[in-house]
């Protein structure tokens, strides 16, 4: 069956200090993945998408960036982190052949000090 | 792109009492349209979705419709209760970019 693990679940960082997190899908191959962003009390803005290795579409201008260096591994960075990077980030993922609900992993609280 | 639009923000019914929330999307080629419900401090989950070709599905209490001509879906809670609290969200899911744009979501409050 398929899995998907993003961590760490909560994590407070100084203004200025870099970011990564990471997120891994277990069971399946090729799938669409996905950074969401969830502010408090608001809707999931969704950040990047990607279809492919290597291969990330951008939603938004931020200063978030992300990356996909394996099939399964997706990865949300930044360099210097702003006040208004705090929230709820969410990693999912969806299948390609199939149109399908994305299946959502645990979620990264993050608070930007 | 895929704009989806959802309303309303909030809604509050009583025990035993339906609710109904709306959702509009802009592309055409959108063609699946899943349901999440949120709970607090949790990830979303799916409860119910549509695919284009169907105009209706049923789940117990929950019912979606889709209306493609209009481009416009609802969620339908029938007899509702306190664990039925939670936001929803509505999304639509491009047949050309493979993504899946979420509506603002609708705060639920089952009051007893």
């Amino acid at each position: 069956s398929q899995t998907i693990h993003q961590w760490p679940a909560t994590l407070v960082q100084p203004v200025g200090s870099p970011l990564s997190l990471e997120c891994t899908v277990e069971g399946t191959s090729n799938p669409n993945l996905y950074w969401y962003r969830q502010a408090a009390g608001r809707g999931l803005q969704l950040l990047f998408y990607s279809v492919g290795i290597g291969q990330i579409s951008s939603e938004v201008p931020q200063n978030l960036s992300a990356s996909r260096p394996q099939d399964r591994q997706f990865i949300l960075s930044s360099k210097k982190l702003l006040l208004s990077d705090s929230g709820f980030y969410l990693c999912a993922w969806g299948t390609q052949m199939v149109r399908t609900e994305a299946f959502f992993g645990q979620g990264t609280r993050l608070t930007v000090v | 792109g895929e704009n989806v639009e959802q309303h309303p923000s909030t809604l509050s019914v009583q025990e035993g009492d339906s609710a109904v929330i709306k959702c509009t999307y802009s592309d055409s080629a959108s063609n699946y349209f899943p349901w999440y419900k949120q709970e607090l401090g949790k990830r979303p989950q799916l409860i119910i979705d549509i695919r284009s070709n169907v105009g209706e599905k049923k789940d117990q209490r929950i019912a979606v419709t889709l209306n493609k001509t209009a481009k416009h879906f609802s969620l339908h809670i029938t007899e509702t209760q306190p664990e039925d609290s939670a936001v929803y969200f509505c999304a639509a899911l491009s047949g050309t970019a493979s993504k899946l744009t979420f509506g603002t979501g609708t705060r639920l409050q089952v009051t007893l």
